[in-house]
């Protein structure tokens, strides 16, 4: 299994102003993921986190608005950008692990930072 | 266009019974349906999953049934308890591939007392 720790697991925020997530991994994984779940939704991907290279964004999301980093296996950073009320969402950490040169299949998830915007 | 639809959106069930949520899917080369479970204020964890060169797959008093040809898969909770109460999210991915999910809309289940 992985251990995921999120920092912060909660903020309250100003509009217009930016908040940075970090993650941090146990363990070496493959792939990197970050997801918004709004109250009571779904997990919507914003993004796959490459190492070393430019996130990979899905549809409605933009590397100005979210842009992420990764500098190694184990760590990677979302900032939300230029807040507003919009914004305020979990925001979540997920990994793919790496099991003697396969993946499992299973996604790990940490417990989210949860962002209000006001 | 939603990829896996997901039902019911919440469900309400009493101590001891039987709670079933129930996923279907249109990608036909999704062949790694997992089941996910988050309680409040805690990130999803999976729950169970089955590849489709079954048709059941039991742990516990969970049980996915998956109908291959149907493009279906549900989630039985047998005997439920109070403590299975959370959200139940059912995804779709394929193993070849990126390995990033499709997950369906969730459900809401509170088993009562």
């Amino acid at each position: 299994s992985a251990v995921i720790s999120q920092k912060p697991s909660r903020d309250i925020c100003q509009r217009g102003t930016s908040l940075t997530i970090q993650c941090q991994v146990d363990s070496q994984v493959t792939m990197m993921f970050w997801y918004r779940q709004q109250p009571g939704q779904s997990l919507t991907l914003i993004a796959t986190a490459n190492q070393g290279s430019e996130a990979t964004y899905e549809s409605g999301f933009v590397i100005d608005k979210f842009p992420i980093s990764r500098p190694n296996l184990t760590f990677s950073t979302l900032t939300v950008s230029n807040m507003s009320p919009e914004d305020s969402s979990i925001y979540l950490c997920s990994v793919v692990l790496r099991t003697s040169g396969t993946n499992t299949g299973e996604l790990f998830f940490g417990e989210g930072s949860r962002l209000t915007v006001l | 266009q939603q990829q896996v639809k997901q039902s019911p959106q919440s469900l309400i069930v009493q101590k001891g019974g039987i709670s079933i949520i129930n996923c279907a899917y249109e990608n036909t080369a999704f062949d790694y349906f997992p089941w996910y479970q988050q309680f409040p204020g805690k990130g999803p964890a999976l729950l169970i999953a089955i590849r489709p060169d079954v048709s059941e797959k039991k742990e516990g008093r969970f049980t996915i049934s998956f109908n291959k040809s149907a493009k279906q898969f549900s989630l039985h909770i047998m005997d439920s308890q109070p403590g299975d109460s959370a959200t139940y999210f059912c995804a779709a991915s394929i193993r070849g591939g990126s390995y990033i999910p499709t997950f369906g809309r969730g459900t809401s289940l509170i088993v009562h007392p």
